[in-house]
């Protein structure tokens, strides 16, 4: 069965570093998201991304965070300089089609120290 | 105001038990998702509905779209159905998920 893919599991960074965090959507799906899990809360919406382009993005994502579609098949997410409130399970999700169900990936837990 | 509320926060249920979750949510949708998070973090969909009832194995999910409501129910209730169940919107004007709370499910042997 098809599945999102992420990468890596568990990302441990150095304040102020810079990571990428690496998502490889479902093949045929045109709609891709991130989102971030701070622990112990809700999962938030950061970005979704259609097109090659942005399509909403909430006031989290602020200009320290990137996404891009580099090739056919990787989705990131950067964080240009990480602070410690940065430090969450972030979730890609992809679907077919706007408002289609979304499939989510197991999660990359970033800690920031 | 949270858009999106669910009941109970906390649940514990013996085997065997049917269990209900209710969501409800104060904007317009498209679709509403179920969703289950296991202790690992990761999420799994389960449904994604509109309208109606929909039913895979032992849950059943149900929307009343005018009254702004829905209910997860799981019927004959196992320890490995023990998970965060999450009630997620589609707002009408938008395609982001917006996420309640979770409701965190024990269920003892």
């Amino acid at each position: 069965e098809p599945e999102v893919t992420q990468t890596p599991s568990h990302q441990v960074t150095q304040m102020g570093q810079e990571v990428i965090l690496r998502c490889v959507p479902i093949s045929n799906h045109l709609y891709f998201y991130w989102y971030r899990q701070i622990l112990g809360q809700k999962v938030e919406f950061l970005v979704s991304f259609y097109n090659n382009e942005i399509s909403e993005k909430s006031e989290i994502f602020d200009d320290q965070f990137s996404v891009e579609r580099p090739d056919g098949s990787n989705f990131t997410l950067k964080i240009r300089s990480t602070k410690l409130e940065d430090s969450a399970m972030y979730f890609c999700a992809s679907s077919e089609e706007m408002n289609t169900e979304a499939f989510f990936g197991q999660g990359t837990r970033l800690t920031v120290v | 105001k949270n858009e999106v509320e669910q009941s109970p926060q906390n649940l514990t249920a013996q085997e065997g038990e049917f269990i209900t979750i209710n969501c409800s949510y104060s904007v317009g949708i498209s679709a509403l998702h179920w969703l289950q998070q296991h202790p690992g973090g990761g999420i799994v969909s389960l449904f994604m509905l509109s309208s109606g009832k929909k039913k895979h194995g032992r849950l059943i999910a149900t929307i009343n779209i005018q009254e702004k409501h829905s209910s997860l129910h799981i019927t004959a209730s196992h320890p490995r159905d023990s998970a965060v169940y999450i009630c997620a919107v589609i707002s009408r004007y938008g395609n982001k998920l917006v996420f309640g709370a979770g409701t965190i499910l024990r269920v003892k042997s």
